[in-house]
């Protein structure tokens, strides 16, 4: 049950496109289509932003979109706004009724 | 309007018990797979445990296993989190989340537990 590996930061300049890698295993990330991404704002509850890999909640803009290859999972944001400057987190399911959630991503909007 | 809201949490010492609780609203909680997450100050996320919709499964993170218990009753729309021989690295915001099969919908606002002397 380690957590899945992120890239501390990230940054970008408004109007760019940024992308957020999400590393894990053929136990949970590669096992499963069941990766999820999460923001959070400082002293706020994490949002669930995009689910299955790919899809997104309703609400949340199109400019959030979510892939995977092997066993890493991505979430870019294109057209970086200053709004998205927050924590991202990716999760999988790791089977037998567990989760693991990754190591979280500071994103900067410069 | 889905609603979550924790209670419980507080200061606590090394060994020490407590149990944070959460209310849920908005859904039919009986028909719900429900979760605890948590995050220590200035740290990522960790799932902590899942519970079945009535109850008879139940899963954990390995370092809680032994000493921390989810339940639920579904008659009062509430999730429970026991915590026994709590430990100063069990200190964090623990939040409950609906799990919608495999992934967290909706979350409360999280309960700080502290464990300290």
């Amino acid at each position: 049950q380690s957590a899945l590996t992120q890239p501390a930061s990230v940054s970008g300049s408004p109007g760019q496109s940024i992308t957020i890698s999400c590393t894990g295993t053929s136990s949970d990330v590669g096992s499963y289509n069941l990766v999820s991404w999460y923001q959070q704002h400082p002293g706020k509850a994490p949002k669930l932003m995009i689910y299955e890999g790919s899809k997104r909640p309703s609400g949340v803009s199109n400019r959030f979109s979510g892939s995977k290859s092997g066993n890493t999972a991505s979430l870019t944001i294109s057209g970086l706004q200053a709004e998205d400057e927050a924590d991202y987190y990716c999760c999988s399911y790791a089977g037998s009724g567990t989760y693991v959630f990754g190591s979280g991503t500071k994103v900067t909007v410069l | 309007e889905v609603q979550l809201v924790e209670s419980g949490g507080g200061l606590v010492q090394p060994g020490g018990s407590l149990r944070v609780s959460c209310a849920a609203s908005g859904f039919t909680f009986s028909r719900s797979w429900m979760s605890w997450v948590r995050q220590a100050p200035g740290k990522g996320l960790e799932w902590v445990a899942n519970i079945k919709e009535d109850g008879s499964e139940k899963y954990y993170v390995d370092s809680v296993k032994g000493r921390i218990t989810i339940s639920r009753d579904n008659a009062k729309n509430s999730l429970y989190l026991q915590m026994n021989s709590l430990r100063a690295e069990d200190t964090a915001v623990y939040y409950c989340a609906r799990n919608d099969g495999g992934y967290f919908y909706y979350w409360g606002q999280g309960t700080l537990v502290t464990v300290s002397s």
